[in-house]
């Protein structure tokens, strides 16, 4: 039974550099969601998919930010041209039904942009 | 924008005592969730409530929900060292997906 799993752990990137962040769902979990944690916050929604469909994107923060999840389970959470405000730790959750049940996180992904 | 507010945003207890924090939010919901967060670590799920319930337990933990004052809160009882984590509160609104956090509650049990 294993739980949602994201990689890399931890990332440290020089400004304007792309990051590629992964994110293995709990396998047959429809719903996907990303969200980003600022220090010392609460998660922020980003976006969200159910199987292969993007529903909703309003939360990612510009155009350099960009989510895919082509089969319906791993995605791919890309930022172009990083810049410093983009540190934080990039959070991933699965959830079996797609309206606001209860959503398992993965241990996150920490962003540091240099 | 942060549906949710956290109170207090930070708590310190001895080892043995309970910890109360709450949570106040602006619109109506379909649920109410609790997560932890220990420190460098994903958020772990403990309980959800829905908007028709008024009370509920799961061990150590019992979440109440008011919903005429908008309010939630999570009463950790016989604390442990363990117990030493950010708690947060997540709102999932009606017909809607994703969940609305507050900035949490920073709980500190002292040995």
């Amino acid at each position: 039974g294993a739980g949602v799993s994201q990689s890399p752990r931890y990332k440290v990137a020089k400004r304007g550099q792309d990051v590629a962040l992964r994110c293995d769902p709990i396998s047959g979990h429809v719903s996907l969601f990303w969200y980003q944690q600022a220090l010392g916050q609460g998660p922020e929604f980003l976006t969200y998919f159910q199987n292969e469909a993007q529903l909703d994107k309003s939360g990612l923060p510009s155009d350099r930010f960009f989510a895919e999840r082509p089969e319906g389970s791993v995605s791919t959470l890309k930022i172009q041209r990083t810049q410093q405000e983009d540190s934080a730790v990039y959070l991933c959750a699965s959830s079996l039904a797609v309206e606001g049940e209860t959503q398992y996180f993965g241990p996150g992904t920490r962003l540091l942009v240099l | 924008s942060q549906q949710g507010e956290e109170d207090p945003q930070a708590l310190s207890i001895q080892e043995g005592e309970n910890a109360t924090m709450n949570c106040s939010y602006k619109t109506s919901i379909n649920n109410l969730q609790w997560y932890r967060q220990n420190s460098g670590r994903g958020l772990v799920h403990l309980i959800l409530i829905r908007s028709n319930e008024r009370e509920k337990h799961s061990g150590r933990l019992r979440v109440t929900l008011d919903t005429s004052k908008k309010s939630s809160s999570l009463l950790i009882t016989a604390s442990r060292a363990a117990d030493t984590a950010s708690y947060f509160c997540a709102t999932a609104l009606i017909n809607d997906y994703k969940l609305s956090f507050g900035a949490g509650t920073t709980v500190t049990v002292r040995a």
